[in-house]
């Protein structure tokens, strides 16, 4: 079975210093990696994805993420933080098998303190 | 273009009662999705269409929970008999095919409350 782990519900910062959020996952099969962002009473919006290629993946508003097969990572960074990041961020994991479904960690709530 | 949008944005219903939540997908999405986020916890999976035919249900909880998308297009997620456990906000997602690779984009969500 996949699993996704966030480390960390909550993750406060200053604006202007590095957003660093954590991803790990569990897979026995190549995966297919997604970060999204969800600010309040919005749908999801995709950050970036990893499907092949390149590990370090760059996605909208400043954010990439690296892929690190060895450490079953993808976790998330920014290097300056800005007011408009406030929002709950989520990885999600889909194998490379026949399911086409995501599996989603729980979430990370990004605080951005001016 | 026009997102996926969700209808109704929340529904308030009794214990017992039948609810049905709607969903239009963007314009020429093969695939669409269903996920159930109950507060504090990401999306958890419901069911998976390709075209017209539900490729995978295995995430529906029981046999009360039933969705059709009898055009390929509009989806419907169909609760019988609700319980307050029912209680939550239903997403659904599109993608323009059925790729693995391919990005699901989510609707705003329907949030159901079940007194």
């Amino acid at each position: 079975a996949q699993s996704v782990t966030q480390l960390g519900s909550h993750v406060s910062v200053s604006e202007g210093a590095l957003v660093l959020l954590r991803c790990n996952y569990s897979s026995s099969v190549p995966p297919y990696l997604f970060w999204y962002v969800q600010y309040p009473n919005q749908g999801l919006q995709l950050l970036l994805k990893y499907t092949t290629g390149a590990t370090l993946v760059k996605g909208i508003n400043g954010f990439e993420a690296e892929f690190k097969k060895s450490e079953t990572s993808f976790h998330l960074t920014k290097p300056s933080a800005h007011m408009s990041d406030a929002a709950e961020y989520f990885c999600a994991v889909r194998m490379d098998t026949g399911r086409r479904a995501l599996t989603f960690g729980s979430g990370t709530r990004l605080q951005v303190q001016p | 273009g026009a997102g996926v949008s969700q209808t109704p944005s929340n529904k308030v219903t009794e214990k017992g009662k039948y609810v049905e939540l709607r969903c239009d997908p963007i314009s020429g999405h093969t695939a669409l999705y269903w996920y159930r986020q109950s507060l504090g916890q990401g999306p958890e999976f419901l069911i998976y269409f390709q075209g017209t035919g539900a490729a995978d249900d295995s995430g529906l909880p029981n046999d009360r929970f039933f969705a059709v998308r009898p055009e390929g297009s509009v989806s419907t997620l169909k609760i019988q008999r609700t319980e307050r456990g029912d209680s939550a906000v239903y997403l659904c997602a599109s993608s323009l095919t059925f790729e693995r690779t391919d990005t699901q984009y989510f609707g705003p969500g329907t949030r159901l409350t079940v007194l």
